[in-house]
């Protein structure tokens, strides 16, 4: 199976400006979950969608939004970027418990954001 | 609320030494727990995981943990180190009815020196 692939890979935005970051999950997978990682603050949990409605979600401002489609991709965006936004977002895709899943994720090689 | 605490933030050994990663959780209810590695500029990768089943698990790559509920650890080990073993470590752990709502810890970068 094609692993979890992100696009872009390498983004440099202006201060102010917007992003949307693409992931699309390993097929089968209806859970994606998104990561900030940073070197002062590691990884953090942004967000987590399931078949369309997100289920859990993290201590991240408002600017930080997602989505999920009827196929399972998913979007994040950002909105307003600050420099602080600068890390690699990372998404992860899992098989749901109920089709057999045990809760490991499976990673993309992430997407590098730059806000300059 | 769980969550993960990785002792050392950076580790180093000889190539053929062994490889100690220390993790620990808190968890109110029975965890499932996680090692994962990142390559540079690269994602996480699964290395191992515990789901209530065996508590000493094998994983790719020549590593293996056992969960010990009585310590809360989970510290992953390696006999022998190789050079391509140099990368950062993430200890997770997540719980039955979290979803996907995974704790990471903070990591361990590990050196592996010739």
């Amino acid at each position: 199976k094609a692993g979890v692939t992100q696009t872009p890979r390498y983004l440099i935005k202006t201060r102010g400006q917007q992003v949307t970051l693409s992931c699309s999950p390993i097929s089968g997978h209806r859970s994606v979950s998104w990561y900030q990682q940073t070197p002062g603050q590691g990884l953090q949990f942004l967000f987590e969608y399931f078949s369309e409605t997100q289920r859990n979600k993290g201590n991240f401002p408002g600017r930080f939004s997602g989505r999920q489609f009827s196929n399972s991709r998913s979007e994040m965006n950002v909105s307003t970027l600050e420099l602080g936004d600068s890390a690699l977002y990372l998404c992860a895709s899992s098989l749901d418990v109920l089709a057999g899943g045990t809760y490991e994720q499976y990673f993309g090689p992430g997407t590098r954001l730059t806000v300059t | 609320a769980q969550s993960v605490t990785q002792l050392g933030s950076h580790v180093s050994v000889s190539e053929g030494a062994l490889v100690l990663l220390r993790c620990n959780y808190s968890s109110s209810v029975p965890p499932y727990l996680f090692w994962y590695v990142q390559y540079p500029n690269q994602g996480l990768q699964l290395l191992l995981k515990y789901t209530s089943a065996a508590t000493l698990v094998k994983g790719i790559n020549g590593f293996e943990a056992e969960f010990k509920k009585s310590e809360t650890s989970f510290h992953l080990t390696k006999p022998s180190a190789h050079m391509s073993d140099a990368a950062e470590y993430f200890c997770a752990v997540t719980w039955s009815g979290g979803y996907q709502k995974v704790t990471f810890g903070t990591g361990t970068k590990l050196q592996v020196i010739p």
